[in-house]
């Protein structure tokens, strides 16, 4: 299925557990992104790959990490979960960053 | 500080009606303004638009940008209940990076 894969879909987490988002894309776009989106703040870049092998940080960054190992793969990890990590998680790809993006399903993340 | 301002936040209306969504923005380096209509899930891409005064459409969807005066509108003429969504502006910069505003929810009833 061409597009962008996220797992899980929800996942509610204990505050100080790690826990890792999954994103692939099977369209070889050369950028990708996540954001996450809250209520009456929109969607926030978290943090962003412009081409495998390289990351940069977005808006909001702290208390997330993000690896590019290769073109499809771009995980989100949260080395030590906080409550207001609660959100729903949007990983994106775009063809070189130019353009209209497209977006996963999310992943909407709950920590207690 | 870039930003995108979207209005209103909300908006009610019934099936027959138009609408016109608001998009406002500060931001250096403009490249172009993206529309996206967002569902249950993931926002799915409407329009993107680059230059001042072209009007883009999509059946009963429309948009136009003004980049002298920083803004950008989208229509949608005779609303269906499936036009119930939050629609989302964004201004990409040429650091390629999009900046979200915070959405606009419409809801259409019958």
């Amino acid at each position: 299925i061409a597009g962008i894969t996220q797992a899980p879909t929800s996942q509610i987490l204990a505050a100080g557990r790690r826990m890792t988002l999954r994103c692939t894309q099977d369209m070889r776009h050369n950028a990708m992104y996540w954001y996450r989106q809250d209520l009456g703040l929109g969607l926030r870049l978290i943090h962003y790959s412009n081409t495998a092998g390289t990351t940069g940080k977005g808006e909001v960054p702290d208390g997330y990490s993000v690896s590019r190992a290769n073109t499809d793969d771009f995980p989100l990890t949260l080395a030590s979960a906080v409550p207001s990590q609660t959100s729903v998680y949007f990983c994106a790809s775009s063809d070189s960053g130019y353009g209209g993006y497209t977006f996963g399903s999310g992943t909407r993340l709950t920590v207690v | 500080e870039d930003k995108v301002v979207q209005s209103p936040l909300s908006l009610v209306v019934h099936e027959g009606d138009t609408v016109t969504l608001n998009c406002s923005y500060e931001v250096t380096n403009f490249r172009s303004l993206l529309w996206y209509k967002q569902e249950k899930k993931a926002p799915t891409f409407l329009f993107m638009l680059t230059s001042s005064g072209i009007e883009k459409k999509s059946g009963r969807l429309s948009s136009i940008l003004d980049k002298k005066e920083l803004f950008s509108i989208l229509n949608i003429t005779a609303t269906q209940t499936g036009d119930s969504a939050i629609y989302l502006c964004a201004v990409e910069r040429n650091t390629d990076k999009l900046i979200f505003g915070t959405g606009t929810r419409l809801q259409v009833f019958p």
